[in-house]
């Protein structure tokens, strides 16, 4: 179990510059979250995939920003025309989902470490 | 969505118990308890989860109210590597059979050597 890994780890842009982050799921997980961060606060929920569907959508993600989960495996984020207002730790998580239905609330959720955006 | 209400910060003597509370006085019956922890610098990281009934596992312990409007987290034997942000979160269905995870601003533990 090699963990959720997270790529690039810090990324420095121009403001008005496209940026991609991507991550790896636990393998055999196929529920995949991404999950925005501003300093002092907790984890924001953005979207979150069940194999390649994406099912939820927060109001967070404006059109400039787009995920993607093409296979049911690795998962991308791609900020296009960032704004410094982007500037933050974009977290992806993942989860194997309950077998049962009635236990969705016992789902746990294993995060990477995270990209941290600079966006000048 | 159930919210939850943490103090800021908290402080702990190494090798010392900590109970990390918090108050969810609008949780409903079937919403479970999660609480995670995010050290510096990393990913937050499942801690422990509970119904109704108080839950141990090798990390922690979580004692739930018999009215299940407040919750307290137990690390036994507080350590460094202990001090972290402390969210306890209750889980926000959606109607896509999935949930989210609403993170508060959480308590920031801080322990003393």
């Amino acid at each position: 179990d090699t963990g959720v890994s997270q790529n690039p780890r810090h990324k420095i842009t121009k403001r008005g510059q496209n940026v991609t982050f991507r991550c790896d799921p636990i393998s055999e997980h196929n529920r995949l979250y991404w999950y925005r961060q501003t300093l002092g606060q907790g984890p924001e929920f953005l979207t979150y995939f069940q194999n390649e569907a994406q099912l939820e959508k927060s109001r967070l993600l404006s059109d400039r920003f787009s995920a993607e989960r093409p296979k049911g495996s690795f998962s991308t984020l791609e900020i296009q025309r960032t704004e410094q207002g982007d500037s933050a730790m974009y977290l992806c998580a993942s989860s194997l989902g309950p077998q049962d239905r009635e236990l969705l609330g016992t789902d746990t959720q294993y995060f990477g470490p995270g990209t941290r955006l600079t966006v000048l | 969505d159930a919210k939850t209400t943490q103090p800021n910060s908290m402080e702990s003597n190494e090798e010392e118990p900590v109970h990390l509370p918090c108050n969810h006085s609008t949780i409903s019956g079937t919403d479970y308890i999660h609480w995670y922890r995010q050290l510096p610098s990393q990913g937050p990281e499942y801690v422990i989860h509970g119904l109704t009934s108080n839950v141990n596992n090798r990390m922690a312990s979580l004692a739930i109210a018999e009215d299940r409007k407040s919750s307290t987290l137990i690390l036994h034997r507080a350590t460094l590597r202990d001090a972290a942000v402390y969210y306890c979160i209750l889980i926000f269905f959606t109607g896509a059979g999935s949930y989210q995870l609403t993170f508060g601003k959480g308590t920031k533990l801080s322990v003393i050597p």
